[in-house]
């Protein structure tokens, strides 16, 4: 199993540019997430999708972050148009099935860092 | 609401000496607790969890965790530490009855001394 596979590792924009971050989760997990972490706040759930549907929405910071799940091996996470505040490691985390003993399985990251 | 509280962002042990990570929960409903390692440019990897079950939990690489409810703790222990642990620890928690959110703590970056 390839595990969570995150797209692209890295990532250097310019403010006011858009920016598209990838996920592909575990085949057969039924539940994604993506995090945010930065020395400041440390890990934050941005969104959490259940079945391809978007649970709960509250931790995007505004209305310039947009999240996708159009179907069930693949996430968009969308910022536009971004800013330097926006520079954090990104994180994506799969999960099979919704009960709480499940482990998250997270990818290795997008290291978003805008100029 | 749910949270938890890692006492001690950095901690500095020297090889083979016991290393204790503190977490503290705080959960209006039984908690299901959990840590996670981070090592460096990875994503986080599950150490051990809590679930009601047994309140002493064991992990992978040695670690273990004890939960007490009088306390509110989940402290993480090796007894010995080794070079390969030094990483980032994070505590987690999700409140029963919820869906899967989980809150992690701030973080708490292990060094290990040779």
């Amino acid at each position: 199993d390839a595990g969570v596979i995150q797209s692209p590792r890295h990532e250097v924009t310019e403010m006011g540019q858009e920016v598209t971050l990838r996920c592909k989760p575990i085949s057969g997990h039924n539940s994604l997430f993506w995090y945010r972490q930065t020395m400041m706040r440390g890990l934050e759930l941005l969104i959490y999708f259940n079945n391809n549907v978007p649970i709960d929405d509250s931790g995007m910071p505004e209305d310039r972050f947009s999240a996708k799940m159009p179907n069930a091996s693949f996430s968009t996470l969308k910022i536009q148009p971004s800013e330097p505040r926006d520079s954090a490691v990104y994180f994506c985390a799969s999960s099979p099935g919704t009960g709480q003993f499940n482990e998250q399985f997270f990818g290795p990251g997008t290291r978003l860092t805008v100029l | 609401a749910q949270s938890v509280t890692q006492l001690g962002s950095h901690v500095s042990v020297s090889e083979g000496a016991l290393v204790l990570l503190r977490c503290n929960y705080s959960s209006s409903v039984p908690p299901y607790l959990f840590w996670y390692v981070q090592y460096p440019n990875q994503g986080l990897q599950l150490l051990l969890k809590y679930t009601s079950a047994a309140t002493l939990v064991k992990g992978i690489n040695g670690f273990e965790a004890e939960f007490k409810k009088s306390e509110t703790s989940f402290h993480l222990t090796k007894p010995s530490a080794h070079m390969s642990d030094a990483a980032e620890y994070f505590c987690a928690v999700i409140s029963s009855g919820g869906y899967q959110k989980v809150t992690f703590g701030i973080g708490t970056k292990l060094q290990v001394i040779p």
